[in-house]
């Protein structure tokens, strides 16, 4: 089974700051990776997907990159409604199935 | 604009099976893999499984013993049934649409909160 591993857990910053956050994988993903972001109550929202494409409708203040093990999901100025948890996902032929991230939840410092 | 609505009961007994199931409309059942995720209250997503329209379904490891994923093409449903429940199983169910390459899971229901618990 692949893990992903995020980080940091919690991520304080104010708004109009920059947001990065990490995603690690314990093996090779390729560039089969996505990032969700989760609003209290709601279902989550996918924001990348294989690593680096914006979904339809995302701002471009998102934006992933990386490859292999190692992504990073930035957010280049933080808006308010951009405080929430974020989720990484990746997507596997073999062993075959998906995996997520525990979580980087990002706060208003 | 795929829709996609989850049903079935809120409350489930221990030992149990948990029945949903998941309503596609807006586009065919055939233009996506669906899978099924959860997440427990206060806590972080988990992967049930996935299947193609025609193929056989892919479950988690941790969760294959007793799940079923289904797709009635009929009645543009998707299915999830999991057998001898425990308190562990109390999560938020929802329904999504993965691409069949794309790695992201686009389109989800809005979540259905199964609790276990007699």
């Amino acid at each position: 089974e692949i893990v992903l591993t995020q980080s940091p857990a919690t991520l304080s910053l104010s708004p109009g700051e920059r947001a990065t956050l990490s995603c690690r994988a314990s093996q090779s993903v390729s560039n089969s990776l996505a990032w969700y972001q989760q609003k209290p109550g709601q279902a989550p929202r996918l924001l990348i997907y294989d690593a680096s494409n914006r979904a339809t409708g995302i701002p471009v203040r998102f934006s992933g990159s990386g490859s292999g093990t190692d992504f990073t999901l930035t957010i280049s100025s933080l808006e308010p409604e951009d405080f929430a948890v974020y989720y990484c996902q990746q997507r596997s032929n073999w062993p075959p199935g998906l995996t997520f991230g525990g979580g980087t939840k990002v706060v208003i410092k | 604009q795929v829709q996609l609505q989850e049903s079935g009961p809120g409350l489930v007994k221990p030992s149990e099976t948990l029945s949903l199931t998941c309503t596609v409309s807006g586009d065919s059942i055939s233009s996506y893999y669906w899978t099924w995720i959860r997440q427990p209250p206060g806590k972080g997503l988990e992967y049930v499984g996935h299947i193609y329209y025609r193929g056989s379904a892919t479950y988690n490891p941790s969760l294959k013993s007793r799940v079923t994923i289904s797709v009635d093409t009929s009645k543009n449903q998707i299915s999830l049934k999991l057998k001898s429940v425990t308190a562990a199983d109390t999560a938020v169910y929802y329904c999504g649409t993965l691409g069949v390459a794309a790695s992201g899971i686009k389109h989800w229901g809005q979540g259905t909160l199964v609790t276990v618990s007699s």
